[in-house]
């Protein structure tokens, strides 16, 4: 079974500080793991995947993740926030044992203040 | 390249009724996954199609069902709708395996059940 814990349903910054949005992951075995950004009235959009290559995973729009097998966690960082980037963010995981799902996350809001 | 395509993006239903739901994937996409989206259960999967057959299916009670058809299009089907079953539904596409190339999503079909 698979799970994904996301640490902070709320998470509120100033505009160029650093965005650390957490997840900590449950999987049996060999976990691939995924960052979603929604933003309101809209699906979700893919930021970056880590597939058991590098650990460190750079995605879109400056955001990036690392792998940490011995602390199960895959947490999301970008240097500096910009307003544009206010909106939900989801953390993922899949395995090859189970077609076409993914187990997401509950979700964490990132607020970025002027 | 046009994204995934959700129809209708909002639709009220009376409790009883059924509902059909259509998604048109990524042109050369042709697994299909469904989700259900809600503030209180976050996304929480429904199905996924491959090549016109399901391949995994969630927790959820036979009311919901779903099809694929050999141009990869889907349709989701709710029938006896309850209120509970409001919700953003959300169809995802991915173009072989998902845990190695993730989703694109669409924009949903928000659902409201009186």
């Amino acid at each position: 079974a698979q799970s994904v814990t996301q640490l902070g349903s709320h998470v509120s910054v100033s505009e160029g500080a650093l965005v650390l949005l957490r997840c900590n992951y449950s999987s049996s075995v060999p976990p691939y793991l995924f960052w979603y950004v929604q933003y309101p009235n809209q699906g979700l959009q893919l930021l970056l995947k880590y597939t058991s290559a590098a650990t460190l995973v750079k995605g879109i729009n400056g955001f990036e993740a690392e792998f940490k097998k011995s602390e199960t966690s895959f947490h999301l960082t970008k240097p500096s926030a910009h307003m544009s980037d206010a909106a939900e963010y989801f953390c993922a995981v899949s395995d090859n044992t189970n077609a076409g799902k993914s187990t997401f996350g509950d979700g964490t809001t990132l607020t970025v203040k002027p | 390249k046009a994204g995934v395509t959700q129809t209708p993006r909002y639709l009220i239903k009376t409790r009883g009724q059924q509902v059909t739901l259509s998604c048109s994937p990524i042109s050369g996409h042709r697994s299909v996954s469904w989700y259900q989206q809600t503030p209180g259960q976050g996304l929480q999967f429904l199905f996924e199609y491959f090549s016109e057959t399901q391949r995994n299916k969630g927790n959820f009670p036979g009311r919901f069902s779903g099809r694929q058809f050999s141009n990869s299009r889907s349709e989701m089907n709710v029938s006896t709708l309850e209120l509970g079953d409001s919700a953003l539904y959300l169809c995802a596409s991915s173009l072989g395996a998902q845990e190695l190339y993730g989703y694109t999503f669409g924009s949903g079909t928000r659902l409201t059940v009186v």
